[in-house]
């Protein structure tokens, strides 16, 4: 079982849409989660962090996390072109390291 | 307020050979994490260095080293070099590295491995 779990996708929405993006993770221990987008040809960006349950808002993204279920989510509401690219989910686990999902590669459609 | 800077963008090696990767964090900035990006296996931690001080480490094998300077500079090497050492590396660097996943990445440098 991979530490942190995303699917590859593509997910593909349409503009103006709500694009939702899953994460599961192993590690029961883990405290901090983040999302990071990846623009094709550049590095990760930190779009969004979570530490408790629950949802937390930062504009048109929501992150939602569920720690008895080991999952955590990114909403982003009314998707734009801009927003395609690929979305890693991170998990900082029990021994302090932070580990990445492989990311979820969204498309949003005009 | 510049960016974590990472030198060499590009290069190319042949197997066998060994390679250093350097990378210069955010003013202020005192940890420094690296990661191997490749496509079938994402992002992988290689190690994070906070005050000099190597903090953790991936399951990378003992030919990936690296150190931190005292200005918090931080270099990666590769000796011995394999064909699937072709990667992008990527710096990161953290402030106060008290929350470990708040990072600031590089543009990274491309290694190829002939």
């Amino acid at each position: 079982q991979k530490e942190v779990e995303q699917n590859s996708g593509p997910l593909s929405v349409p503009e103006g849409a709500i694009a939702s993006l899953n994460c599961t993770y192993s590690d029961r221990g883990s405290q901090s989660f983040f999302w990071y987008r990846q623009y094709s040809g550049k590095s990760p960006e930190l779009i969004m962090s979570i530490y408790s349950n629950g949802d937390k808002e930062d504009g048109r993204f929501t992150a939602q996390l569920n720690k008895a279920s080991q999952y955590v989510s990114l909403l982003i509401r009314d998707s734009q072109p801009s927003d395609s690219a690929t979305y890693l989910c991170a998990v900082t686990g029990t021994a302090s390291k932070l580990t990445f999902g492989t990311g979820t590669r969204l498309q949003v459609t005009l | 307020k510049a960016g974590v800077t990472q030198t060499p963008r590009y290069l190319i090696k042949t197997r066998g050979q060994q390679v250093t990767l350097s990378c210069s964090p955010i003013s202020g900035h005192r940890s420094v994490s690296w990661y191997q990006q490749t496509p079938g296996q994402g992002l992988q931690f290689l190690f994070e260095y906070f005050s000099e001080t190597q903090r953790n480490k991936g399951n990378f094998p003992g030919r990936f080293s690296g150190r931190q300077f005292s200005n918090s500079r931080s270099e990666m090497n590769v000796s011995t070099l394999e064909l699937g050492d072709s990667a992008l590396y990527l710096c990161a660097s953290s402030q106060t590295g008290r929350v470990v996943g708040e990072l600031f990445f590089g543009e990274g440098s491309r290694l190829t491995v002939l």
